[in-house]
C-alpha cells in the first residue's frame, strides 16, 4: 500500500522567512496530494492540494511543488507569519471516489517574532 | 468551520469499558470517513462510508470497532472493551461529491484509563 514520508519533524524559523516541508511517496498510481493544517485541539484542515497533472500550484503565501518522477512534493510557504505555527500534514491517495487518503506524519511548524 | 460535529470531543473511560463516537456531517458529505490520530503521528484511515454503505476498513480496524452510516446522514463509531492502546483522536470526515477534500471534524479524544 501507500507509504508517505515527511521531513523534517519539527521546523523553526523566524518570521518572514520561508518554510519548506517535503513529503515522498510509494505508490506511482497515487495522483492527488494535499496538505492539512491542523491547530492545536482541531481537526487538520485542507490548505493546498494539487493533482498530478501538474507540477506547482500557488495560492498567495503557500505553494506545493510536484515530481512525479522521483515520487516527492513540497509544500513553500514564503513571508511566514507566526499564525502560520502550526502541524502541517501531507497526504496522498489515488484521488479515485472512496480511496483514503494515507497521511505524512506531520511537521511541526514554528515561527518566531 | 467545517460543519462536521464530532461528539463527545472527550471521553474518559475505564479499560474494558464500551465507548460510542458520533459524526454530524452536513448533508452534502456523501461519503464519511473515520480516521485515528495518536499523538505526535498523522490520521490513520480506519474506515469509510459511501452513503450507508460501509465500502472499506482497514486492517486497524479490529473486531472490536464497530462503525455505521444509518440513513446515510450520521455515523457512529463503536469501541467495544476497550484498551490503553486505543486512547487517541478519532476523527471523522465529510466529502462533498466531486471533490477529493476532506472537511474533518474537531474530533473525539478518547482516554483509557
Amino acid at each position: 500500500g501507500e507509504n508517505v514520508e515527511q521531513h523534517p519533524s519539527t521546523l523553526s524559523v523566524q518570521e518572514g522567512d520561508s518554510a519548506v516541508i517535503k513529503c515522498t511517496y510509494s505508490d506511482s498510481a497515487s495522483n492527488y496530494f494535499p496538505w492539512y493544517k491542523q491547530e492545536l485541539g482541531k481537526g487538520p484542515q485542507l490548505i493546498i492540494d494539487i493533482r498530478s497533472n501538474v507540477g506547482e500550484k500557488k495560492d498567495q503565501r503557500i505553494a506545493v511543488t510536484l515530481n512525479k518522477t522521483a515520487k516527492h512534493f513540497s509544500l513553500h510557504i514564503t513571508e511566514t507569519q507566526p499564525e502560520d505555527s502550526a502541524v502541517y500534514f501531507c497526504a496522498a491517495s489515488k484521488g479515485q471516489a472512496g480511496t483514503a487518503l494515507i497521511f505524512g506524519k506531520g511537521t511541526t511548524l514554528s515561527v518566531s517574532s | 468551520d467545517t460543519g462536521v460535529s464530532q461528539n463527545p470531543r472527550h471521553k474518559i473511560t475505564k479499560r474494558g469499558q464500551n465507548v460510542t463516537f458520533r459524526c454530524d456531517p452536513i448533508s452534502e458529505h456523501n461519503r464519511l470517513y473515520w480516521y485515528r490520530q495518536t499523538l505526535g503521528q498523522g490520521p490513520e484511515f480506519l474506515t469509510y462510508f459511501q452513503n450507508e454503505a460501509q465500502l472499506e476498513k482497514s486492517r486497524l480496524l479490529s473486531d472490536r470497532f464497530s462503525a455505521e452510516r444509518p440513513k446515510g446522514s450520521f455515523s457512529t463509531l463503536e469501541i467495544q472493551r476497550t484498551e490503553q492502546g486505543d486512547s487517541a483522536m478519532y476523527l471523522c470526515a465529510g466529502v462533498g461529491q466531486g471533490t477529493g477534500e476532506l472537511f474533518f471534524g474537531e474530533g473525539s479524544r478518547l482516554t483509557v484509563l
